[in-house]
Formats: structure tokens, C-alpha cells, sequence
């Protein structure tokens, strides 16, 4: 069972937006501002999307979002696009106690 | 252009301690923290543990007993023991790079990662 609570499955038709949520605690994503978000296709690996809670590395698109309510951190995905269809994890800093924790995964898929 | 490279055996015996090494191509290993991360097959990932050049570590709690993440900074090499494996550690092994210099819960480069089986 993961630390952070994901859904297991989100959708949406192209160019609709879509929200993925992932629940932890306070200490985690209730307690630090250092929440990721990670895209994954089949067979390749994890890409960095969102770090920092909301801040997106270079070359990750707009399109790409995210924030934090309490113990609940979002990615939005806004006009979907076929190649947005991957899995994807949150993440957070969990303290000196636990250091790293990961959501269940979120399979998106565009309809 | 930085890239990273895991290499071991793709089949363990139970019991037996699995083995990985992760080559770093294009950046001074000194840099950064470098983390192992797993996923099982059609599962999340899940955080191993990281180190820094100067030997200092830290693993998941979970796999702790069981893990050492250790480097070899003349060969650019960061490794990974796991002892006592059982079928539960079969998992795609994956080794990561920090995104900026200290964050190593921010994991921006990834390798192509490695299967490895546990068979009994």
C-alpha cells in the first residue's frame, strides 16, 4: 500500500482539462512545500513534470500544473492531448523519518 | 549530455543478495545525490535510497536492514546491494539524479532502468 493516495484512473477527451489528486498527510505533503509530479509511458521511464508543488522543469508544457490544498497536492492537465495518456505518481519529502514517498499511480487516459 | 546507465544481473536467486550498478556519463558524480528507485511489474514505484559522494546515505525505512547504496567516484559508479531478496523485490531498478544540487527528493534524470527477476 503507497503513503500518498491516488486515483487509480482519470479521463478526458482532447483538449478538456483534468485533475489528478493525491492524498497524504501532515507529515508529507501537509507538511512540506516539496511535492513532484512524474509522467510515465509504457515501458520507458518516469519524467519529471511538476517539482516544488508547482513549478515545472524546462521543456515540460504549460499545459502541465500543480497545487496544494492541506494534505492534498493536484496536477492538472490542461487541453489534453493524445500524448498526455501515461501513468502518472506524485511524490513528496516525508522528513528526516521516512525521506521519500510515492502516490499508487494515476493511469490517464484520453478518450 | 548526462546519462546514466544501470548494469547487473537480471536474475537473482531467493536469498541471495541482488546487485546493481549505475555508470554516470556526462556529469561529475560529485554533483549530486543519487537515489535507486524501484517499481514492481505493473506497480508504483517505490523510493530505495540515496548517496552523496561523501559516502553519506540514507534508505527507505522499510528496506533499511536489507539495503547499501555505495560509490566508486574513480569509475563515475554508484552501487546498489540488496540482501535477502525474495520474489517481492522483482521490480524494473532504476537509478535517479537530483534536480538541483541537495534535492534529493526531486528526481530529474533517470536511467532506462533494469529488470530483475527473483527466482526461487
Amino acid at each position: 500500500q503507497s503513503a500518498l493516495t491516488q486515483p487509480p484512473s482519470a479521463s478526458g477527451s482532447p483538449g478538456q482539462s483534468v485533475t489528478i489528486s493525491c492524498t497524504g498527510t501532515r507529515g508529507d505533503v501537509g507538511g512540506y512545500d516539496y511535492v513532484s509530479w512524474y509522467q510515465q509511458h509504457p515501458g520507458k521511464a518516469p519524467k519529471l513534470m511538476i517539482y516544488e508543488v508547482a513549478k515545472r522543469p524546462s521543456g515540460v508544457p504549460a499545459r502541465f500544473s500543480g497545487s496544494k490544498s492541506g494534505i492534498t497536492a493536484s496536477l492538472t492537465v490542461s487541453g489534453l492531448q493524445a500524448e498526455d495518456e501515461a501513468d502518472y505518481y506524485c511524490s513528496s519529502y516525508a522528513g528526516i523519518s521516512n525521506f521519500v514517498v510515492f502516490g499508487g499511480g494515476t493511469k490517464l487516459t484520453v478518450l | 549530455q548526462v546519462q546514466l546507465q544501470e548494469s547487473g544481473p537480471g536474475l537473482v536467486k531467493s536469498s541471495e543478495t541482488l546487485s546493481l550498478t549505475c555508470t554516470v556519463s556526462g556529469d561529475s558524480i560529485t554533483s549530486s545525490y543519487w537515489s535507486w528507485i524501484r517499481q514492481p511489474p505493473g506497480k508504483g514505484l517505490e523510493w530505495i535510497g540515496y548517496m552523496y559522494h561523501n559516502g553519506n546515505t540514507n534508505y527507505n525505512p522499510s528496506l533499511k536492514s536489507r539495503v547499501t547504496i555505495s560509490v566508486d567516484t574513480s569509475k563515475k559508479q554508484f552501487s546498489l546491494k540488496l540482501s535477502s531478496v525474495t520474489a517481492e523485490d522483482t521490480a524494473v531498478y532504476y537509478c535517479t539524479k537530483d534536480l538541483t544540487p541537495g534535492s534529493y527528493w526531486y528526481f530529474d534524470l533517470w536511467g532506462r532502468g533494469t529488470l530483475v527477476t527473483v527466482s526461487s
